[in-house]
């Protein structure tokens, strides 16, 4: 069985400080793991994936995300937040050849000038 | 432009009264899907076709139908079994286990 947890609902950063989005899973076996963004009424949009390569994924729009097996995480970060990634941050987890994807309920990031 | 066209954006339904989001896609994928949101909550997901005239049920399947006649359409029904439809629509299509990829959403309204 898979799952996920995202462990904040609600993130507050001040703009050009560090983002942290955290991500918890499980999954009994290799997982496929992705972070999609959504912006107020839009469909999501893929930040990064991890698909068993290298543990530490770079995305688009300076986001990297590191995938610890030990610690079944994968947590989102950027070095410095910018006013245009307030938006809600989905981590989701599934498997090689799949049809399922478990969806996190979410984390809402909002960006403080 | 390839991508994922949903329509409407907005749509009202009245009670008893079924309704249908379309959904194309011109990416040449054989898996699509549908999800529903709700306010605060992740995705569930309602449907999804592996190919062409094949569907399955998702966690929340009732009050909605599907077909899937043509590769690049997957239209949902919300029939008036659903009780409470309000909420965002999003169709998805992808490879299994790979990036899926949304369309734009669409709200749908009791009135």
């Amino acid at each position: 069985a898979q799952s996920v947890t995202q462990l904040d609902s609600h993130v507050s950063v001040s703009e050009g400080t560090p983002v942290l989005l955290r991500c918890n899973y499980s999954s009994s076996y290799s997982p496929s793991l992705f972070w999609y963004v959504q912006h107020p009424n839009k469909g999501l949009q893929l930040l990064l994936k991890y698909t068993s390569a290298a543990t530490l994924v770079k995305g688009i729009n300076g986001f990297e995300a590191e995938f610890k097996k030990s610690e079944t995480s994968f947590h989102l970060t950027k070095p410095s937040a910018h006013m245009s990634d307030a938006a809600e941050y989905f981590c989701v987890v599934s498997g090689s050849g799949t049809y399922k994807y478990i969806f996190g309920t979410g984390t809402r990031l909002k960006v403080l000038a | 432009d390839g991508g994922i066209t949903q329509s409407p954006k907005y749509l009202f339904r009245k009670e008893g009264q079924n309704v249908t989001l379309s959904c194309e896609q011109n990416l040449n994928h054989d898996a699509m899907y549908w999800y529903r949101q709700d306010p605060g909550q992740g995705l569930r997901l309602i449907y999804y076709s592996q190919i062409v005239n094949d569907f399955q049920k998702g966690d929340i399947a009732e009050g909605y139908s599907v077909s899937r006649e043509k590769k690049e359409s997957f239209p949902l029904t919300v029939t008036s079994a659903q009780k409470n439809p309000t909420a965002f629509y999003l169709c998805a299509s992808g490879e299994p286990g790979n990036t899926i990829y949304f369309g734009e959403g669409s709200w749908l309204t009791v009135v």
